[in-house]
C-alpha cells in the first residue's frame, strides 16, 4: 500500500495567515492526490483533486501543488470558517490511502 | 444537489453481522462508483470497499476482504455494505462517498460524502 505522510499534525494560525500542509507519498503518485476539509460532525469535503485542480465552488484561497512524491496544500488568507482538519488522499493505486490529517486551530 | 444518506449502524456484538445502506440522490447514480470509507476515533480515514458504476466490479481493503460485501441497486440508487464476523477493530463511523470521475473505480477521489453511520462492535 502507498503510505501518505502528512505534516504537520496540527498547527495554530490566525485569521489572515497563510497555511501550508505537506504530504509525502511512499512512491511517486503522478499527481493523483486529493485534499479534503473535515469539520467536526460534518461530512468531508473535497477541495482539490489531481494535485492542483480546485473543486467546483471552492474558494480560490485554497490551492494545491506538487509532483512525484511531494505535494503541498495552501490556504491563503485563512478565514474563520477554515478551521478544521485537512486530509490528503492518494488515488494512484488501490487501496486509496489517506494522510493522518492536519488540525488547523485558532491561535 | 448531491445527497448521500447512510443508515444501518448501531451496536453489535463481536462475531455478528450488520448491513449498512446508502441512498443517493441529486446525480446520475449509474454513472459513478460508490465507496465506503470508515474513520475510527482519532484515526485517519480508511477506504473499505468500492463498487463500480455498473456494479460489475468491486474491491475491498485487505482488512475486510472475505468478511464484507458491497453491492448496488441502480434502480433504487442504493449501495449496501454487508458486514460479517465483526470485531472491535471495525468500530468506526462509516461514510459512503461518490467517486469523482464518470465511470471511475477505486483509483479515484470522492467528491460527495454522507454524514456517516456509527458502527460500534462491543460485547
Amino acid at each position: 500500500d502507498i503510505q501518505m505522510t502528512q505534516s504537520p499534525s496540527s498547527l495554530s494560525a490566525s485569521v489572515g495567515d497563510r497555511v501550508t500542509i505537506t504530504c509525502r507519498a511512499s512512491q511517486a503518485i503522478d499527481n493523483s492526490i486529493g485534499w479534503y476539509q473535515h469539520k467536526r460532525g460534518g461530512a468531508p469535503k473535497l477541495l482539490v483533486f489531481a494535485a492542483s485542480n480546485l473543486q467546483a465552488g471552492v474558494p480560490s484561497r485554497f490551492s494545491g501543488s506538487g509532483s512525484g512524491t511531494d505535494y503541498v496544500f495552501t490556504i491563503n488568507r485563512l478565514q474563520a470558517e477554515d478551521f478544521a482538519t485537512y486530509y490528503c488522499q492518494q488515488f494512484y493505486a488501490s487501496p486509496v490511502t489517506f494522510g493522518q490529517g492536519t488540525k488547523v486551530e485558532i491561535k | 444537489q448531491v445527497h448521500l444518506a447512510e443508515s444501518g449502524g448501531g451496536l453489535v456484538q463481536p462475531g455478528k453481522s450488520l448491513r449498512l445502506s446508502c441512498v443517493a440522490a441529486g446525480f446520475s447514480f449509474g454513472d459513478y462508483s460508490i465507496h465506503w470509507v470508515r474513520q475510527a476515533p482519532g484515526k485517519r480515514p480508511e477506504w473499505v470497499a468500492g463498487v463500480s458504476n455498473d456494479g460489475n466490479n468491486v474491491d475491498y481493503a485487505d482488512s475486510v476482504k472475505g468478511r464484507f460485501t458491497v453491492s448496488r441497486d441502480n434502480s433504487k440508487s442504493t449501495v449496501n455494505l454487508q458486514m460479517h464476523s465483526l470485531t472491535a477493530e471495525d468500530t468506526a463511523l462509516y461514510y459512503c462517498a461518490k467517486g469523482l470521475m464518470v465511470s471511475g473505480f477505486v483509483e479515484d477521489c470522492f467528491d460527495s460524502w454522507g454524514q456517516g453511520t456509527l458502527v460500534t462492535v462491543s460485547s
